[in-house]
């Protein structure tokens, strides 16, 4: 089945400083991918979708400044957190479209603390 | 676009009891409801989902039904286990869109 690998698990970094994810399908090609935040005990709000070769579409209220989308090749999308702040710990976690076209596969996600 | 409600927000049994988490949709086009599992720290996991042609499904212990009249799906699980404690959340969409995901369930099976 579709599998998606996601790093790192956690990170955990100063003020100030950026943050690279890294979402990869391991066993099909996703020329889409969206990137989900998540807070405790709430559910997964989309922050952004990812096309391959072109740029991420990003949801109301998300800044596309802050949270560079990289979607390079078919198999890997990038979430870079820049200038992150304590605000932006959360959990984030990618997902693709599998072979299906109906179903979403998570990739494991990224615990960030910023400190 | 499509606005998910999933209720309740927690709930808890005792282990054997059954648990029964329900959501309303409200677009009429989505045609694809999946429920997923996720416990603290850890991906969301598909554990069944159902299309608009279908009714019910079960698998196992657990079993989704349907009614795209009222717009309105239910996850059941029968003789809960302890390790079904997690978070649950719901999910409706058409082909190729984007899922809206319900605010999610907490179960909590007391031994």
């Amino acid at each position: 089945g579709a599998v998606v690998s996601q790093h790192p698990s956690w990170v955990i970094c100063k003020s100030g400083t950026s943050v690279k994810i890294e979402c990869r399908s391991l066993d099909f090609q996703a020329t889409t991918m969206f990137w989900y935040r998540q807070f405790p005990k709430q559910s997964l709000m989309l922050m952004a979708t990812s096309n391959e070769g072109s740029k991420a579409t990003y949801e109301q209220g998300v800044e596309k400044d802050k949270f560079l989308i990289n979607h390079a090749s078919l198999t890997l999308s990038t979430l870079t957190v820049t200038s992150a702040h304590p605000e932006d710990s959360s959990f984030y976690i990618c997902s693709a479209r599998d072979l299906t076209d109906y179903g979403y596969t998570f990739g494991s996600g990224t615990r960030l603390t910023v400190v | 676009g499509e606005n998910v409600e999933q209720h309740p927000s927690t709930l808890s049994v005792q282990e054997g009891d059954s648990a029964v988490i329900k959501c309303t949709y409200s677009d009429s086009a989505s045609n694809y409801f999946p429920w997923y599992k996720q416990e603290l720290g850890k991906r969301p996991q598909l554990i069944i989902d159902i299309r608009s042609n279908v009714g019910e499904k079960k698998d196992q212990r657990i079993a989704v039904t349907l009614n795209k009249t009222a717009k309105h799906f239910s996850l059941h699980i029968t003789e809960t286990q302890p390790e079904d404690s997690a978070v649950y959340f719901c999910a409706a969409s058409r082909r190729s869109y984007i899922p809206t995901f319900g605010r999610g369930t907490s179960l909590i099976v007391h031994p």
